[in-house]
């Protein structure tokens, strides 16, 4: 099993280009999100879905968009990049609310 | 002020050291508590998993929580180099709270065990 896969691990952008982190896992988890690290801010939460089709916002939503048409892939869209958003991107997924979260190696991404 | 505060160090200790890592809360809605490994350039790895108030164990890593202080610990014992890397701590609400299932971290602490 792979676990939690990211693509890609490094990404340079320049302000207001568009781009998509992928998010995919393979152990059936019903659960996934995504989250920033900053440093001295800890991980927070971005978007979060529950199962295919549910999506909701998390502590920083703006910027951002989600979906969740399969249960295991959750893409996260930049639609304007800023360069506030440089920052490394985690997704995680766990089986269900409130359990072991398995986060993938994240997405280092910068924009000048 | 955040809901939850960890002392973001670093830390620096000897090999062989008790190392006490803390974190403080504001929710007292939060029933699961976890304590989470991040290797450098690496996802973080949950390493201990606590629900309510109570102490657990495994091997050199004890996890301890106070619901009354609003107050979790983790105690490593014997630490070792490999020990190195970022803590975080992290709670998330029970079924029936406005977030239910959403973590929330801490800022993390970097620690460093030298031999």
């Amino acid at each position: 099993n792979a676990g939690v896969t990211q693509t890609p691990k490094f990404q340079v952008l320049k302000t207001g280009q568009s781009m998509t982190l992928q998010c995919a896992q393979d152990m059936n988890h019903e659960y996934m999100s995504w989250y920033r690290q900053d440093p001295g801010m800890g991980l927070r939460l971005i978007h979060y879905s529950v199962g295919a089709g549910i999506t909701d916002q998390g502590e920083v939503p703006n910027g951002y968009n989600v979906s969740r048409s399969t249960t295991e892939d959750f893409p996260l869209r930049l639609l304007s990049a800023a360069p506030s958003q440089t920052s490394v991107y985690f997704c995680a997924s766990s089986p269900r609310p409130n359990t072991e979260a398995f986060f993938g190696q994240g997405t280092r991404l910068t924009v000048v | 002020q955040k809901e939850v505060e960890q002392d973001p160090g670093p830390l620096s200790v000897p090999e062989g050291a008790i190392v006490s890592l803390n974190c403080t809360y504001s929710n007292s809605a939060f029933q699961y508590f976890m304590w989470y490994r991040q290797y450098s350039r690496k996802g973080p790895e949950l390493l201990m998993y606590t629900y309510s108030s109570g102490n657990k164990e495994d091997g050199r890593f004890t996890a301890q929580v106070d619901k009354s202080s609003k107050y979790i610990s983790l105690f490593i014992r014997d630490s070792q180099p490999s020990d190195s890397a970022t803590y975080l701590c992290a709670m998330s609400e029970g079924a029936g709270g406005t977030s239910y299932g959403k973590l929330t971290f801490g800022q993390g602490t970097i620690l460093t065990v030298h031999p």
